[in-house]
């Protein structure tokens, strides 16, 4: 059965560094997607992804954060400078359509980012 | 806008007995609502599904939900617990509307079920 995937499975990393969270979505899916959630809270929303432009955001998603689909089947979220308050679960995820009927949306296992 | 409110954050049943996650929703459109279930250290799950089909949705194993336009409810029940449901739940609701571009999901706080012997 066809699945999500992201890697690393765990990144640890220093406050003020860069990092890219990188996902496989499902291949004949059409929409991309990243949430977040830091531990204890709620899973939200951070950007939705379609045909190679940003089509959702949320507040979260300043400019520290940006998506990239880079070839045909790599969909990474950048983080440029992070701060402790980015240490969260990062779960990626696909959709094949939108809209009522369609719009069940595929999540991979998630990264779990530590900021020291 | 939309949202989800999910009545319990924990629920413990006995193994065997019936399990009732609760969940209501506000939303501007016709809304398509899911569960999803988070074993711990995994990825999200989808259980079932509502999109504006039958009021009455199956999921996977043997849990299902019912949607109730009139109380803007969508509760998750299934009738006999067993010790691997024990796992968080989440309610979501997404626009339902064709954007064009994606809907966004939005969560509910989560609901932990504990199954005890």
């Amino acid at each position: 059965e066809p699945e999500v995937t992201q890697t690393p499975s765990h990144q640890v990393t220093q406050m003020g560094q860069e990092v890219i969270l990188r996902c496989v979505p499902i291949s004949n899916h059409l929409y991309f997607y990243w949430y977040r959630q830091i531990l204890g809270q709620k899973v939200e929303f951070l950007v939705s992804f379609y045909n190679n432009e940003i089509s959702e955001k949320s507040e979260i998603f300043d400019d520290q954060f940006s998506v990239e689909r880079p070839d045909g089947s790599n969909f990474t979220l950048k983080i440029r400078s992070t701060k402790l308050e980015d240490s969260a679960m990062y779960f990626c995820a696909s959709s094949a359509t939108t809209g009522t009927g369609g719009n069940e949306q595929f999540f991979g296992p998630g990264t779990r980012l530590t900021v020291l | 806008a939309q949202s989800v409110t999910q009545l319990d954050s924990h629920v413990s049943v006995s193994e065997g007995t019936p399990v009732l996650l609760r969940c209501n929703y506000s939303s501007s459109y016709s809304p398509s609502l899911f569960w999803y279930v988070q074993h711990p250290n995994k990825g999200l799950q989808l259980l079932l599904k509502y999109t504006s089909a039958a009021t009455l949705v199956k999921g996977i194993n043997g849990f299902e939900a019912e949607f109730k336009k009139s109380e803007t409810s969508f509760h998750l029940t299934k009738p006999s617990a067993h010790m691997s449901d024990a796992a968080e739940y989440f309610c979501v609701v997404s626009g339902g509307v064709l954007t064009g571009g994606g809907n966004k999901l939005t969560f509910g706080t989560g609901t932990q079920l504990k199954v005890e012997l």
